[in-house]
């Protein structure tokens, strides 16, 4: 079955960077896109960004532009997704999402991994 | 950007009744438009897709309709585990944007 699984719980100091996996199983990894979505403590879902597995290009949520960075590395079928500059205001669950296949990104997200919590504190 | 906007953000029923809950855009989006399910603690689950197509396994009490820039999730007899925040996204283009969420809970 399809099966997204991310890495572990993260504590960051402010101005550092975290890395984030998403370990893809289950379907051909580089045929379909695959989103980052976070949610912070008691708040609703953000837009980070899309990356497509098969050649790499991304695009990022206009607010997160120049931190983020999202990545893939197509032998082990895992995506990436670093971001730098930490504030509190990043402290959330960072989720991936299957998206739309290569034929077009237009697609709901399913399924996501089980998420990831990001604390940033000093 | 097109902007999500989501009504009631917050609402308690009793079980057995019909909810509605809607969803705007502020541009049209044709259909391009998933509601998702997130129970306390847990990940979002896709219930909707295509704003009317029912995705597998989820109770037929769930329904959407709507096109354009209204569009509406409907639970025709709400159950109590039906409790959890909704959340309606546009998929036609980036950004990927998400609604507010509408939190349900039973009265």
């Amino acid at each position: 079955q399809v099966q997204l699984v991310q890495s572990g719980a993260e504590v960051k100091k402010p101005g550092a960077s975290v890395k984030v996996s998403c370990k893809a199983s289950g379907y051909t990894f580089i045929r379909y896109y695959m989103h980052w979505v976070r949610q912070a403590p008691g708040q609703g879902l953000e837009w980070m960004g899309i990356i497509d597995p098969s050649g790499g290009s991304t695009s990022y949520a206009q607010m997160l532009q120049g931190r983020v960075t999202m990545t893939r590395d197509t032998s082990t079928t895992t995506v990436y997704m670093e971001l730098s500059s930490l504030t509190s205001d990043d402290t959330a669950v960072y989720y991936c999402a299957r998206g739309g296949s290569y034929r077009s990104f237009i697609s709901w997200f399913d399924p996501w991994g089980q998420g990831t919590l990001v604390t940033v504190s000093s | 950007d097109i902007q999500m906007t989501q009504s009631p953000s917050s609402l308690s029923a009793s079980v057995g009744d019909r909810v509605t809950i809607t969803c705007r855009a502020s541009q049209g989006i044709s259909n391009y438009l998933a509601w998702y399910q997130q129970k306390p603690g847990r990940v979002p689950n896709v219930l909707i897709y295509a704003a009317s197509t029912l995705q597998s396994g989820v109770p037929s009490r769930f329904s959407g309709s709507g096109s354009g820039t209204d569009f509406t999730l409907t639970i025709s007899s709400l159950q109590p585990e039906d409790v959890a925040t909704y959340y309606c996204q546009k998929y036609n283009s980036a950004p990927f944007t998400f609604g507010p969420g509408t939190k349900v809970d039973i009265k």
